[in-house]
């Protein structure tokens, strides 16, 4: 079992859909999850961290659910630039590794 | 400023040359990564320096060998590579006040094609 999984998709909805990513962790000692994401032969970019309970941004709303090992990330509003590989990265303290997820693709129709 | 420059952006080579990709930061961070990705996979971490010093080496074959001249600059040295070895590679920087809670910050990446 991978230490990160993800759905690979592809979610594909229209425009103005809310669309939702899981993403599950195996380490209980994972201590920072982040949601990046990566457009077609780009980098990675970083959308949102999530240290606590969770947070949101605009459009963009990330929790942690600590006792069962997940962090999703919501979509709302869903935009034709939102179409991307959007990843979850986990990673323990004290440490230099970041666990990255296979990635989930969302791709926004029109 | 959150950038990370990556060169050179594309790059071809044989398998019996040498060749270095460089990577450049100036957020004042003391961890830089090399990772690689290909096609459709995740990034996959090769080389964490911290202060300087390899800290991680995730058993990368020899043919790639990073170097940390600097704070500001990391190097990965190419030499005698395979065709497999084709991916992009990706340097990040980190802060190191929290290991593990600090934000990766990744620089554009350099598309190596191997012949």
């Amino acid at each position: 079992r991978k230490e990160v999984e993800q759905d690979p998709g592809p979610f594909n909805v229209p425009e103005g859909a809310t669309v939702a990513f899981n993403c599950t962790y195996s380490n209980s000692a994972s201590q920072s999850f982040f949601w990046y994401r990566q457009d077609c032969r780009k980098e990675p970019k970083l959308l949102m961290s999530v240290y606590s309970s969770g947070n949101e941004d605009g459009r963009f709303t990330a929790q942690l659910n600590r006792a069962s090992q997940y962090i999703s990330l919501l979509i709302r509003d869903s935009k034709l630039s939102d179409s991307a590989t959007y990843l979850c990265v986990v990673s323990r303290r004290g440490t230099y590794k970041y666990i990255f997820g296979t990635g989930t693709r969302l791709k926004v129709l029109a | 400023d959150t950038e990370v420059t990556q060169t050179p952006k594309h790059l071809v080579m044989g398998m019996t040359n040498k060749k270095s990709l460089k990577c450049e930061q100036h957020m004042g961070h003391r961890a830089m990564y090399w990772y690689k990705q290909k096609a459709k996979k995740p990034p996959e971490l090769m080389f964490v320096y911290s202060y300087e010093k390899l800290s991680i080496n995730e058993s990368v074959p020899s043919r790639f060998s990073p170097e940390c001249p600097n704070s500001s600059l990391l190097n990965l040295h190419l030499h005698a590579l395979q065709p497999e070895d084709s991916a992009l590679y990706l340097c990040a920087s980190s802060q190191v006040a929290e290991l593990g809670q600090e934000t990766q910050y990744f620089g554009p990446g350099t598309r190596l094609l191997v012949l």
